[in-house]
């Protein structure tokens, strides 16, 4: 079974801090992908890696980064986190060229006060 | 840029069947995916389209059809654990094949 698991499922921080939220997946996944879930939003896309250290902006990229330095870790950063980043976060990860079949994480809920 | 539009909210008895549907705006399309979130959960996917017609997967079919730019997931024998939200997701390229999301419809399955 495809494994995808993120570091924390309930996070609070303060706005200005800096947050840190960490996926790994178990099935040597070349793909790996940061969305935002808010409701009746669906899932958008914050940023997308294809292979260690290549980064790929999605939909709303911007008050975020990411860093990929080993295949099965996918870390998301809040340089300074605000509160309309309060939301759940979830990781996802595919198979090269498969992108339309992905496997979640259980998701990261994140208040930011 | 892509659209996608499903209906918030559909509710249906045991038993029965349901038809979730999606309709879709963009360029460059690949495919249409369907995926499945229980509350607290995680999604997980469902079913892929390319290509037009139905796919059916046990319970759960889907279809497409891309002159329409539509689609639809069928349950069948709807079960209590199928209430769920069900996302629909489209694949273009010019979203440099990632997949964009629909907002969600949530399936309220009654006794």
């Amino acid at each position: 079974d495809v494994k995808v698991t993120q570091s924390s499922r309930y996070l609070v921080k303060r706005t200005g801090e800096k947050v840190f939220l960490e996926c790994v997946q178990d099935m040597d996944h070349e793909n790996m992908f940061w969305y935002r879930q808010d409701p009746g939003l669906g899932l958008r896309l914050i940023y997308f890696s294809y292979d260690v250290k290549m980064k790929e902006k999605g939909d709303i990229p911007e008050g975020y980064s990411v860093s990929r330095e080993k295949k099965e870790r996918f870390s998301l950063i809040l340089e300074s986190a605000s509160t309309n980043q309060t939301s759940m976060y979830l990781c996802a990860s595919s198979l090269s060229g498969q992108y339309y079949e992905q496997y979640f994480g259980p998701g990261t809920r994140l208040t930011v006060t | 840029g892509q659209s996608l539009e499903q209906p918030s909210e559909v509710t249906a008895v045991e038993g029965a069947i349901v038809q979730i549907n999606c309709t879709y705006q963009t360029s460059g399309f690949y495919g249409l995916s369907w995926y499945q979130q229980h509350d607290g959960g995680a999604p997980t996917f469902l079913s892929y389209n390319a290509l037009d017609g139905l796919e059916e997967t046990g319970r759960f079919s889907s279809f497409l059809s891309r002159s329409d730019s539509y689609g639809y997931l069928l349950l069948q024998e709807l079960q209590m654990k199928d209430s769920a939200s069900y996302f629909c997701a489209v694949r273009a390229n010019n979203a440099g094949n990632m997949l964009t999301f629909g907002g969600g419809t949530r399936l309220m399955v009654k006794p």
